[in-house]
């Protein structure tokens, strides 16, 4: 079974701390992603990675930070968090190659800036 | 504009009925993929199906199927015999092109809300 795992299930955090919010994955897959969902704005892509190291902005990096160090951990940084942070945040991977491509996800971050 | 639209922002559906989710896409890229995924309270995106552009026959997973125009650019989800476990968000997304970075990435839709009365 696919597998993607999260950090936490919820998050609070002060303006202004560096978050890191960590995901995992047990599928081998090459390609990984970071999206944050709001109210009535649907997913939206951050960040993702094809490959160990390398780095992709989707359509809102502005604020963000991503790291892969290591085939199966992607890893989302929030240099100074700011309340317009506060979201669910959303990993998925996927196996390039395959027919579909299709993105597995994680159970989500609920993070809350105060 | 949109790429993926959703215009049902909540639907309602009485439990062993079946139900029509509605979704359609604009792209110009004659390669893509559609994909339908459900998200419960919890908060989790669970994969139910996927569409190739080029795929002859509509696709089908158990309750789930789905109805693909193509030249109407519609790929709606029907979910037979409704179960109260339905009861969730429901989004379409679209994977365009198969070749260079941007294949990999994805656009969802806003959603529909489905509930399942028993």
């Amino acid at each position: 079974d696919v597998k993607v795992t999260q950090s936490s299930r919820y998050l609070v955090k002060r303006t202004g701390e560096k978050v890191f919010l960590e995901c995992v994955q047990d599928m081998d897959h090459e390609n990984m992603f970071w999206y944050r969902q709001d109210p009535g704005l649907g997913l939206r892509l951050i960040y993702f990675s094809y490959d160990v190291k390398m780095k992709e902005k989707g359509d809102i990096p502005e604020g963000y930070s991503v790291s892969r160090e290591k085939k199966e951990r992607f890893s989302l940084i929030l240099e100074s968090a700011s309340t317009n942070q506060t979201s669910m945040y959303l990993c998925a991977s996927s196996l390039y190659g395959t027919r579909t491509d299709t993105q597995y996800f994680g159970p989500g971050t609920r993070l809350t800036v105060l | 504009a949109q790429k993926i639209t959703q215009t049902q922002p909540g639907m309602f559906v009485q439990e062993k009925e079946a139900v029509t989710l509605d979704c359609t896409y604009d792209t110009s890229d004659p390669s893509y993929g559609l994909f339908w995924y459900k998200q419960p309270s919890s908060g989790e995106m669970i994969f139910l199906i996927y569409q190739g552009s080029y795929d002859q026959q509509n696709a089908t997973e158990g309750r789930y199927s789905l109805n693909f125009q193509k030249a109407r650019k519609s790929a709606n989800l029907v979910i037979s015999a409704s179960q109260l476990g339905d009861s969730a968000m429901y989004f379409c997304a679209m994977r365009e092109g198969r070749t260079g970075v941007g294949s990999y990435q994805l656009t969802f839709g806003k959603g529909t809300k489905l509930s399942v009365i028993p």
